[in-house]
């Protein structure tokens, strides 16, 4: 149980394109989701949070108008990289929370992550 | 969120029990250990948590000290597939993750 999939896994695209990644909780229905980015060699970074229905808050330092977060329902959530360049290259990671019971700690659990290069 | 510290690096025979200490000794009555690891070129995936209890399921068992100011995760048969980065992070309840630089625990032959 608790797969979450992310979706494209890789992709290569021009500088000044926008990308969509999508996250999606396979088998649990999802309040939460988070996205994180990961540079080389580096710790994860959260770059916001998502609840079902309302705004991504988003962490200090990331640009709310270049990354669109979207969490339309229990189990889908999509980030779009808007106008990328070769400086938002990066490993890009989603995790989703459950409703489980207690809520209060119901672990993250995170995708395979989507590695994006910007030529 | 309580910081933790972890070594950064950790050597095990395959077989052998693995085990990977974390110190938080600034952790908070309402804050959970949690464990994640991250095999190379993966996102993260949870091992386990705990509040004060110890802790054991499939993969591993969670070791909480009494002042639960620190705990040691253990593998209890390492494999080389359990090569991987390991990450112990306290947080309060429906909180954030915080990674640090965690652990890298490299399985041997």
């Amino acid at each position: 149980g608790a797969v979450v999939s992310q979706h494209p896994s890789w992709v290569i695209c021009k500088s000044g394109t926008s990308v969509k990644i999508e996250c999606r909780s396979l088998d649990f229905q999802a309040t939460t989701m988070f996205w994180y980015r990961q540079f080389p060699k580096q710790s994860l970074m959260l770059m916001a949070t998502s609840n079902e229905g309302s705004k991504a808050t988003y962490e200090q330092g990331v640009e709310k108008d270049k990354f669109l977060i979207n969490h339309a329902s229990l189990t889908l959530s999509t980030l779009t990289v808007t106008s990328a360049h070769p400086e938002d290259s990066s490993f890009y990671i989603c995790s989703a929370r459950g409703r489980g019971v207690p809520y209060s700690n119901q672990p993250q659990h995170f995708g395979d992550g989507t590695r994006l290069s910007i030529l | 969120d309580a910081k933790t510290t972890q070594p950064p690096s950790m050597d095990c025979a395959e077989g052998r029990a693995a085990n990977l200490p974390c110190n938080h000794s600034t952790i908070s009555g309402n804050e959970y250990v949690y464990w994640y690891r991250q095999i190379h070129s993966q996102g993260p995936q949870y091992i386990i948590h705990g509040l004060k209890n110890n802790e054991t399921n499939e993969m591993a068992s969670l070791i909480i000290t009494e002042d639960r100011k620190s705990s040691t995760l253990i593998l209890p048969h390492a494999t080389l597939r359990d090569t991987a980065v390991y990450y112990c992070i306290v947080t309060g309840t429906a909180s954030k993750l915080t990674f640090g630089t965690g652990t890298r625990l490299q399985v041997t032959l």
